[in-house]
């Protein structure tokens, strides 16, 4: 298994800035995602977060806007940047570690106001 | 675009009561269904990978088959008590096990 710890944990940042989300896995994984969840709506996969490499997107999203870096196997940033009321979401770190089960942090609760 | 819709949207049911939901997916290109649970504030806990078509898998009280030539999977609890009231997941995963498309979820709510 893997235990997943994120921070922060919640925040209220104001339109125009930029917020930085970290994900510390408690062991070496193979594979990090992170996901997002607005209001209303499904998780969806942001962007595969490869290590020492750029991630890959997912239809929608843009490096510009969601900036991850891997720098090794148990940790990945996510940062949001210049954020406006739609960004306001959960964003969940997940990783997987070569079996079947993909495991999630806790979120990160965002409001842009 | 891959759909994965849950049904109901939410259910409200009496201590002691069994209920379940259901999970609709792509019956193309499956790899993998996998159900979570997920209180507020804490981290979707992973309930069940179900891999092969006829699946049945059981954790205590809470039980999933799944039939990936319909495409569908149900998740059934038993003798639900508060402690269950959550918000269940379902997603789908097809080709690559580890990129997940969720539903919105069911949210049951499990009144003492």
């Amino acid at each position: 298994s893997a235990v997943i710890s994120q921070k922060p944990s919640r925040d209220i940042c104001q339109r125009g800035t930029s917020l930085t989300i970290q994900c510390q896995v408690d062991s070496q994984v193979t594979m990090m995602f992170w996901y997002r969840q607005q209001p209303g709506q499904s998780l969806t996969l942001i962007a595969t977060a490869n290590q020492g490499s750029e991630a890959t997107y997912e239809s929608g999203f843009v490096i510009d806007k969601f900036p991850i870096s891997r720098p090794n196997l148990t940790f990945s940033t996510l940062t949001v940047s210049n954020m406006s009321p739609e960004d306001s979401s959960i964003y969940l770190c997940s990783a997987g570690t070569g079996g079947n089960t993909i495991y999630f942090g806790e979120g990160s609760w965002l409001t842009v106001v | 675009i891959l759909n994965v819709e849950q049904s109901p949207q939410s259910l409200h049911v009496q201590e002691g009561d069994s209920t379940n939901f259901t999970c609709s997916f792509p019956s193309s290109n499956f790899y993998a269904l996998h159900w979570y649970r997920w209180e507020t504030a804490k981290s979707p806990e992973a309930l069940f990978v179900m891999t092969l078509n006829g699946d049945e898998k059981k954790k205590g009280r809470i039980s999933a088959t799944l039939n990936t030539k319909e495409g569908y999977s149900y998740l059934y609890i038993k003798g639900s008590q508060p402690e269950d009231s959550a918000t269940y997941l379902c997603a789908f995963s097809g080709g690559s096990n580890y990129k997940l498309t969720f539903g919105k979820g069911t949210l049951l709510t499990v009144n003492p």
